[in-house]
């Protein structure tokens, strides 16, 4: 069964940079398959913004491109979002998700609520 | 890349059959069967119901069914019951930076 928890700080002050982390366990994060992280805004609309494929291969939401990165860590068999120069419209819960394409995704974590705020 | 065009609420009596729009362009929905329909309940997270326009996921129930015309994608639950009480979005991918776009989501709900 896999499953995927994110992991970061829930409260991120203007101007710094929001790290989370996405666990997963079950599944080996070096196979064939899309790694995502997708945020929603309260009571808004989801809003794809990295997945990193096997292989390490990289696609970023254009609108958010130039502050983004996604990475991967075998390692830990864990993946990361880092997002640049937050301000108050980044506030957001932030799901991790693995799928067989970057179109569909069928595991996701449980979501991380990120507050930018001083 | 623009967010799909989703209604914003639909709603249908129990055993009826609710159907969703998303409408893209030419450049997401109207040139790939990449799209995929996501049913979220509050404070959970989404869930794949529909993948590549018609595919089902196991353990999805065939009640739920996908099918796509130009550039408008359609999400039709047939029998409807309680628990498909839910936001739904549709998500194309848009081919242009190997992006993936959203629709603003629908809520369905069961009168």
């Amino acid at each position: 069964q896999v499953q995927l928890q994110e992991s970061g700080p829930g409260l991120v002050k203007p101007s710094e940079t929001l790290s989370l982390t996405c666990g997963v366990s079950g599944y080996s994060i070096s196979s064939d398959s899309y790694w995502a992280w997708i945020r929603q805004s309260p009571g808004k609309g989801l809003q794809w913004i990295a997945t990193i494929y096997h292989g390490g291969h990289t696609y970023y939401n254009p609108s958010l491109k130039s502050r983004v990165a996604i990475s991967v860590d075998t390692s830990q068999n864990q993946f990361s979002l880092k997002l640049k120069s937050v301000t108050a419209a980044d506030t957001a819960l932030y799901y991790c998700a693995r799928g067989g394409a970057q179109w569909w995704l069928n595991y996701w974590g449980q979501g991380a609520l990120v507050t930018v705020s001083s | 890349q623009s967010a799909l065009t989703q209604p914003p609420s639909a709603s249908g009596s129990p055993g009826q059959s609710v159907t969703i729009s998303c409408t893209g362009t030419s450049s997401d929905v109207g040139s790939y069967d990449y799209v995929s329909w996501y049913q979220q309940h509050p404070g959970k997270a989404p869930k794949l119901i529909i993948s590549e326009v018609t595919k089902r996921p196991s353990g999805v129930p065939d009640r739920f069914s996908g099918s796509k015309s130009g550039n408008t994608a359609s999400l039709t639950v047939s029998g409807l019951q309680a628990e498909d009480e839910a936001d739904y979005y549709c998500t194309s991918y848009a081919g242009s930076d190997n992006a993936v776009v959203f629709g603003g989501g629908t809520k369905v709900t069961v009168l």
